[in-house]
């Protein structure tokens, strides 16, 4: 069975500072991957999706994620955060063929400082 | 335009007594999830339905059920709610199922739900 680790529980960054979120998945084979953000006491909104082909993945709100099969990893990041991105974010593998089959990352909180 | 639909957005029930979610959607999408997620934790899959076919999660308690009764509106239904049910409970929809593409997920914004 498949399982994505994200080893940040909690993380602070400064507005106009980069970003870099971890996730690390376990799986025989190259998995389907997706970043989810959760605002809080909202639902889960896709950033981006990673099925095959360009390994460097663009998503919505100037994110981005890159699958590196060596490391098992697809880490999301942003050049410069605004204070408006302070969410739950959210990494989720799921098997290939079987995108339905979704197992999520236990979540990083991102906080923005002013 | 809200593409997935919860209604309410907070739901209060007592110990016992039976409660009901619901969830509709406006994308016409085949396939309809329910996913439970506690506090500070991550989103758990509960069931979903791919048309009218249910399809359980092996480890979802019996207290759990769930009924679609048209392509638009799925229900989720805790027969007995307990202490340890209190979540929030997402709906999530995806176009099919056998395509990566079209199997991505999107969620509505949750329902709360609050056991006294």
């Amino acid at each position: 069975a498949q399982s994505v680790t994200q080893p940040d529980i909690h993380i602070t960054v400064s507005e106009g500072a980069s970003l870099e979120l971890r996730c690390n998945y376990s799986y025989g084979a190259t998995p389907y991957l997706f970043w989810y953000v959760q605002s809080p006491g909202q639902g889960l909104q896709l950033l981006l999706k990673y099925f095959s082909g360009d390994t460097l993945v663009q998503g919505i709100k100037g994110f981005e994620a890159e699958f590196k099969r060596s490391q098992s990893s697809f880490n999301l990041r942003k050049p410069s955060v605004h204070w408006r991105a302070a969410a739950e974010y959210f990494c989720a593998v799921a098997p290939t063929g079987t995108a339905s089959k979704l197992t999520f990352g236990t979540g990083t909180r991102l906080q923005v400082t002013l | 335009d809200a593409m997935v639909i919860q209604n309410p957005r907070y739901q209060v029930t007592q110990f016992g007594k039976p409660v009901t979610l619901s969830c509709s959607q406006t994308l016409n999408h085949n396939v309809m999830y329910w996913y439970q997620q506690k506090s500070s934790q991550a989103p758990k899959l509960l069931f979903h339905y791919y048309d009218k076919d249910f399809n359980n999660e092996a480890d979802t308690p019996d207290n759990f059920q769930s009924r679609r009764p048209n392509t638009s509106f799925c229900f989720l239904d805790i027969r007995s709610p307990g202490l340890g049910d209190a979540a929030m409970y997402l709906c999530a929809t995806s176009r099919a199922r056998g395509e990566a593409i079209q199997e991505t997920q999107y969620f509505g914004p949750g329902t709360r739900l609050l056991v006294l």
